[in-house]
């Protein structure tokens, strides 16, 4: 069965770094993107973006460049988003996603990353 | 960015009831292919959001008849038959006919 099995909760100090993964079985690794999404109380589900997993291209929501890097590692079927020069603002969960707009959408079980000193 | 409104915030519901939801977009979401990338998620307490239904009215695999998508252009509609107690939590739209794809704030879902 298709599963995105997210890293551990993160605790950072603003201005750090997090990079989280996500490490998907059960389909063909390369046949489709892998979006991110943000979500906090304030803000609702926000969307970060998304790499295409086979030629690592990568779309940013405008609000999210600067902030987050996608990458992948085809060798593992794992997908990375690292956040950057972190605040308070960037505590949230952090969900990886297949979503196509098909019969074909599945979701990571969140990160929890939280930003204190 | 497209603005997804969701209306009410807040539905209370007796078990057994029909629950309506609206989705109107600060555009139409009629992409130039001629699809309509309206999705609906409904994300329990403590789980991640789960597909609904895609594209306005197509129901995802083992999704019950119970939930009926709707809709065109920029005003959509949810409508849940029969409430049953796994139906209860926080349903969202969703677009991805614009860049970047948006959601709405929500609407939960609650018993009276």
């Amino acid at each position: 069965q298709v599963q995105l099995q997210q890293s551990g909760a993160e605790l950072a100090k603003p201005g750090s770094s997090v990079k989280i993964s996500c490490k998907a079985s059960g389909y063909t690794f390369t046949s489709y993107d892998i979006s991110w999404i943000k979500q906090t109380t304030g803000q609702g589900l926000e969307y970060i973006g998304y790499i295409n997993t086979g030629s690592g291209g990568t779309y940013y929501n405008e609000k999210f460049k600067g902030k987050a890097t996608l990458t992948v590692d085809k060798s593992s079927s794992t997908a990375f988003m690292q956040l950057s020069s972190l605040t308070p603002e960037d505590t949230a969960v952090y969900y990886c996603a297949l979503i196509t707009t098909t019969d074909f959408d599945y979701w990571g079980q969140g990160v929890m990353v939280t930003v204190s000193s | 960015d497209v603005v997804l409104t969701q209306t009410p915030v807040a539905q209370p519901v007796t078990l057994g009831d029909q629950a309506s939801i609206s989705c109107r977009s600060s555009q139409s979401l009629v992409h130039s292919n001629g699809n309509t990338y309206l999705e609906w998620y409904l994300q329990k307490p403590g789980q991640s959001p789960q597909l609904l239904i895609y594209k306005v009215s197509n129901r995802f695999s083992g999704v019950p008849d119970r939930f009926i998508g709707s809709g065109s252009g920029s005003d959509f509609t949810l409508k849940i038959s029969r409430v049953e107690p796994e139906d209860l939590g926080v349903y969202y739209c969703f677009q991805a006919t614009h860049d970047p794809p948006t959601f709405g704030a929500g609407t939960k879902l609650e018993l009276k």
